[in-house]
């Protein structure tokens, strides 16, 4: 079976510009979360889907962050403007309805903001 | 808020040895969910074992096992046999369910495990 995809695995890109990130999470999974790792802050959740609807926003860090599910089978992190403190390794992860289930994770996107 | 401490930043052992990481956690809830996640350097996210906060009896995968103490809010995660494959960034994450459903995971800040051959 198909694991979390994630794209682009690496991205770099200016101060300013627009990035958006990818996942597709497993299929039949209810829940989908964003995380970012950074050395500084370690693992942290930015934001989480059930059923295509966001429930917690709590982690996003300001208004230059913004996150859609628009279908079961696909969701996009978008940063505009980006800036340098940014750059990290964002994760996407999925996992089915009940609480007991792990999450599964892609292999995330490193994200190099110049 | 839900508070998760991994006190070794880094840890070394030989090849074969039995190696134990430390994991404790700050919480008022009495039903929760404990995970150790592996990160090797591909920077994949792995996971290597959980527990359900109301179940006594620790979990064990294979070489991986975890001694859970409740009351002292401790997860400490043993490698037995350790092998050159174990070298690796590891994470103890904690989950509060929300509703009968999932939660976002709180993360320790990792203990970086060196297996020497």
């Amino acid at each position: 079976d198909a694991g979390v995809i994630q794209s682009p695995r690496h991205e770099v890109t200016e101060m300013g510009q627009e990035v958006t990130l990818r996942c597709k999470p497993i299929s039949g999974h209810d829940y989908l979360f964003w995380y970012r790792q950074t050395m500084m802050r370690g693992l942290e959740l930015l934001i989480y889907f059930n059923n295509n609807v966001p429930i917690d926003d709590s982690g996003m860090p300001e208004d230059r962050f913004s996150a859609k599910m628009p279908n079961a089978s696909f969701s996009t992190l978008k940063i505009q403007p980006s800036e340098p403190r940014d750059s990290a390794v964002y994760f996407c992860a999925s996992s089915p309805g009940r609480e007991q289930r792990p999450q599964h994770f892609g292999d995330g996107t490193r994200l190099s903001i110049l | 808020a839900q508070t998760v401490t991994q006190s070794q930043p880094e840890m070394s052992v030989q090849e074969a040895e039995t190696v134990t990481l430390s994991c404790t956690y700050d919480t008022s809830e009495s039903n929760y969910y404990l995970f150790w996640y592996k990160q090797p350097p591909s920077r994949q996210m792995i996971l290597v074992i959980r527990q359900e906060a109301y179940k006594q009896q620790n979990a064990t995968e294979n070489r991986f096992s975890v001694n859970f103490q409740k009351a002292a809010k401790s997860f400490s995660l043993k490698i037995s046999d350790s092998q050159l494959g174990d070298t690796a960034m590891y994470f103890c994450a904690f989950m509060k369910p929300k509703g009968g459903g999932a939660d976002g995971l709180t993360f320790g800040k990792g203990t970086h495990l060196i297996i020497q051959p």
